[in-house]
């Protein structure tokens, strides 16, 4: 059972348009979430998150929306640069529960930034 | 100098081989965290230690164990290896000020014949 699903394996953007990438959840309980950015022959690399209690957080060119309500969370990248090109995971955490620190992840979305 | 450091990085064995992975951290942090990634499933979650004393099965602990030898260090092992353990494997690492921001190494990536 998916708690976290990335519906897009993949997505291919245009150098300096907006990149969007999404990630729903079926746990209610999860109310923490962050995105990871992974590049080939490395580990991922913490990238933005947000609790629940925001719907949205926004760090320089990167912005997580959340809506709690269709258990939706998305990251836009504006302007998309291509050293943006690498994959995303989406990942949920239960803070307020014996599995605290416990991250589920999504199966990632791999971003091409294109010239 | 790397904060996450994993050995070996590739590693090729035989079924029934038993098999260490080792995982250091210079962060300081108490939380240490064994993954693995399988193509289309994600990062999934073997064992997690929040400290030297503690151990705790994660999602798919089946056919691995592991070790905390000190707080720096968290080790995993497949006492009999078996092929569809072939798979990249990271180690990350938390502090219980932020517990949440998992930060993790470079991966090994594991192949069993």
């Amino acid at each position: 059972d998916q708690q976290v699903k990335q519906n897009s394996p993949s997505l291919s953007v245009q150098e300096g348009r907006i990149s969007i990438l999404n990630c729903d959840y079926t746990n209610s309980m999860f109310d923490y979430f962050l995105w990871y950015k992974k590049y080939p022959a490395e580990g991922p690399t913490f990238l933005i998150s947000i609790s629940s209690i925001k719907d949205k957080n926004e760090d320089g060119r990167f912005t997580v929306f959340l809506n709690k309500s269709a258990k939706h969370l998305s990251l836009h990248i504006v302007p998309s640069q291509p050293g943006d090109s690498a994959v995303y995971f989406c990942a949920a955490s239960a803070t307020g529960t014996g599995t605290a620190s416990k991250l589920t992840f999504g199966t990632g979305t791999r971003l091409q930034v294109t010239l | 100098d790397a904060d996450v450091t994993q050995t070996p990085r590739n590693r090729i064995t035989k079924t029934g081989k038993r098999i260490m992975l080792e995982c250091s951290q210079t962060k300081g942090h108490d939380r240490m965290y064994w993954y693995r990634q399988d193509p289309g499933l994600g990062l999934r979650l073997i064992y997690y230690s929040f400290d030297v004393k503690d151990i705790n099965k994660g999602e798919i602990s089946d056919g691995y164990s592991v070790s905390r030898q000190a707080q720096a260090k968290f080790s995993l092992s497949l006492e009999s290896a078996i092929p569809n353990q072939t798979a990249l494997y990271f180690c990350a690492t938390s502090d219980l000020r932020d517990r949440e921001t998992q930060y993790f190494g470079p991966g090994t990536r594991l192949l069993v014949l």
